[in-house]
């Protein structure tokens, strides 16, 4: 099993250009995740989807949008890249159900971006 | 609402040294605790994990007891070693809602020979 992958690794983007953020998984898990890493402030959730066709807002969702068309698949799109966006983002995901809080979350090695 | 603090670093020990990381938490409900390693240009991996109270995940050498009645979840670890060196992170997962890992801001350590 690769576990979650995450594509590109780097990025840098102009102002106002958009992109996508890959990520996908192969352990058939229901539950995916986007999370943003800033220096002192930990982790912190964008978006989340419990299954293909339903996703959700986390803690800061603004100027970030995702979809979910398939199991394996949950890309995160920048619509217009501002400086604030520069950071380091993680996907997630894990098994979903009335125990999944106890579940571990799979993380995948991280993208890298820059936004002059 | 829900909020973990850990200890502030950085840590830095020699080669042997004991290892201690605070970690205390604010939820509403009860949750799971987790701590999360991340090595130097690398995503985070689970290190060690408890479900409910007095349970101790272990792993690597690494422990922690979920304590409920101190809302701590404390990493230790008898004797570091130079491959230790990481950032470590506490968090916390809550039933229902979004489920989400709430985390601590985390602590990097670092271990001369």
């Amino acid at each position: 099993n690769a576990g979650v992958t995450q594509t590109p690794k780097f990025q840098v983007l102009k102002t106002g250009q958009s992109m996508t953020l890959q990520c996908a998984q192969d352990m058939n898990h229901e539950y995916m995740s986007w999370y943003r890493q800033d220096p002192g402030m930990g982790l912190r959730l964008i978006h989340y989807s419990v299954g293909a066709g339903i996703t959700d807002q986390g803690e800061v969702p603004n100027g970030y949008n995702v979809s979910r068309s398939t199991t394996e698949d949950f890309p995160l799109r920048l619509l217009s890249a501002a400086p604030s966006q520069t950071s380091v983002y993680f996907c997630a995901s894990s098994p979903t159900g009335s125990g999944a809080y106890t579940d571990t979350q799979y993380f995948g090695p991280g993208t890298r971006l820059t936004v002059l | 609402g829900n909020s973990v603090t850990q200890m502030e670093g950085p840590v830095t020990l020699s080669e042997e040294a004991f290892l201690t990381i605070n970690c205390t938490y604010t939820a509403t409900g009860y949750p799971s605790l987790f701590w999360y390693v991340q090595y130097p240009g690398e995503g985070l991996q689970l290190l060690l994990k408890a479900t409910k109270a007095d349970d101790k995940g272990s792993n690597k050498g690494f422990e922690a007891t979920y304590r409920k009645e101190t809302t701590s979840f404390h990493l230790e670890k008898g004797s570091v070693q130079v491959s230790d060196s990481a950032v470590y992170f506490c968090a916390l997962r809550l039933r229902g809602g979004s489920e989400k890992l709430v985390f601590g801001k985390g602590t990097k350590l670092t271990v001369n020979p």
